[in-house]
């Protein structure tokens, strides 16, 4: 069975600093896709970052970079410079269901960026 | 463009009682799912849809009930509510594998 974990629930950082976000999963598929969502208080989830595993190059948005490690199942979130509207819970998640396109998620990590 | 879009927001039932979530993309995406959120739980998935027609159970889809007759719509029907489906519910969609989703704004629901 495909699992998502995200073991740090609250996580905390001073505005402008870099924080990294941890996520490991399990799968014995060899071609799928990484997500993290943004989920700030207003509720709405926000796509921040997408990984395909099969390409070694790491994704890069703006400010929001990830680690990934295929060999450890390992995606981690890099925020650097953070800004006070980051402040949000983050969620990884993995594709799993080929055809069907669905995704599992982690159980959060909830990020603080403090003035 | 609209995205998706999910009502009501918020609504409270009583036990027993039945309510449909409504769910729509202007899109044109093929596939549609419903997941609920509870706290520190992150989100399970209780339905999706990989077109029109089709229709098929996720993780959780005991107590819920759900159609796809056409590409835009993908409601949520929930038969004589119990407390363990008070939850935020969202509606999301995604036109591949590589997109990720695009979420509706959710729909938090209290059973009492």
């Amino acid at each position: 069975a495909q699992t998502v974990t995200q073991s740090q629930p609250e996580m905390s950082v001073q505005e402008a600093e870099t924080v990294t976000l941890s996520c490991t999963y399990d799968t014995s598929e060899n071609n799928y896709y990484l997500f993290w969502y943004k989920q700030p208080p207003s509720r709405q989830m926000i796509l921040v970052i997408r990984q395909e595993a099969y390409k070694q190059q790491n994704a890069t948005e703006n400010r929001f970079s990830v680690n990934f490690q295929k060999a450890a199942k390992s995606f981690s979130l890099k925020i650097s410079d953070s800004q006070l509207g980051d402040t949000a819970m983050y969620f990884c998640a993995f594709e799993y269901g080929g055809a069907t396109n669905k995704l599992i998620f982690g159980t959060g990590t909830l990020l603080a960026v403090q003035p | 463009n609209a995205g998706v879009t999910q009502t009501p927001k918020f609504r409270i039932l009583k036990i027993g009682q039945s309510m449909t979530l409504q769910c729509a993309q202007d899109m044109n995406h093929n596939y549609m799912y419903w997941y609920r959120q509870d706290p520190g739980m992150g989100l399970k998935l209780i339905y999706y849809s990989v077109g029109a027609g089709i229709t098929d159970k996720g993780e959780v889809p005991n107590g819920y009930n759900v159609s796809r007759s056409t590409t835009e719509d993908f409601p949520l029907r929930l038969e004589l509510a119990a407390p363990s489906q008070t939850s935020v519910y969202f509606c999301a969609s995604s036109p591949d594998r590589e997109q990720g989703y695009t979420f509706g704004s959710g729909t938090r629901l209290t059973v009492v």
